[in-house]
């Protein structure tokens, strides 16, 4: 069965640099949501996106832009990175439409290293 | 606010042994359950979820779940762990009735198996 997709799954970034993750979910699926796993934590809520529009937000900062589009696959923009953004960068999919139970399925995670 | 709290932060077991992992949560409404895996170097996957109905629910790898409404608790156990269990276990919750699907995990519970 098709997954969630991310590219890339390694980044290493210089402070004050800019990065680009990209999510693609499963087919069908309309819902995408983006956490943050920093080393030894929980998965923080970044944002989510519903049919296009964003749904629901989180702890991401002012420095992190997100979007979904048509085809349902959404990116995550991320400026002025600092040493502390170094984190996995899960996104993760759900049909939301098909009822209340908001399963939700993981893709393999983002590494992004800022030095 | 919801939160979810994970009692046992670090669990060494020998295989064969039996396992439960605590999970309690603060909500003020209806909630879905998660039990979530991740294996080292892995992503999330889903073991087992509870949305309604027969409190017990059963999940992969032998792994099963009890909800507990008036302990606001949702345990996670598995009768005899294998060496191949040893990866972190989050359990997460989000709402049914809010709106509010994001996922919010707990801190997780690492679990090292011994042969």
């Amino acid at each position: 069965a098709a997954g969630v997709i991310q590219s890339p799954r390694h980044l290493i970034k210089e402070k004050r640099e800019t990065a680009t993750l990209k999510c693609y979910p499963i087919p069908r699926h309309d819902t995408v949501y983006w956490y943050q796993q920093g080393p030894g934590q929980d998965p923080q809520f970044l944002i989510s996106f519903y049919e296009k529009m964003q749904s629901d937000k989180g702890s991401i900062p002012d420095r992190f832009s997100a979007q979904q589009f048509s085809d349902y696959h959404s990116e995550l923009n991320m400026s002025s990175l600092e040493l502390g953004d170094s984190a996995l960068y899960f996104c993760a999919s759900s049909f939301q439409s098909g009822g209340p139970t908001y399963e939700q399925y993981f893709g393999p995670g983002t590494r992004l290293t800022v030095t | 606010a919801q939160s979810v709290s994970q009692h046992n932060h670090h669990v060494i077991l020998s295989e064969a042994a039996s396992l439960e992992l605590g999970c309690n949560y603060s909500y003020g409404g209806t909630v879905n359950l998660f039990w979530y895996v991740q294996y080292p170097g892995q992503h999330l996957q889903l073991l087992l979820k509870y949305f309604s109905g027969d409190p017990l629910v059963k999940g992969i790898k032998g792994f099963e779940a009890e909800f507990i409404k008036s302990k606001f608790s949702f345990n996670l156990r598995k009768p005899s762990v294998q060496w191949s269990d040893t990866a972190e276990y989050f359990c997460a919750v989000n709402g049914r009735d809010t709106g509010r699907r994001a996922l919010t995990f707990g801190s997780g519970t690492r679990l090292q198996v011994q042969p």
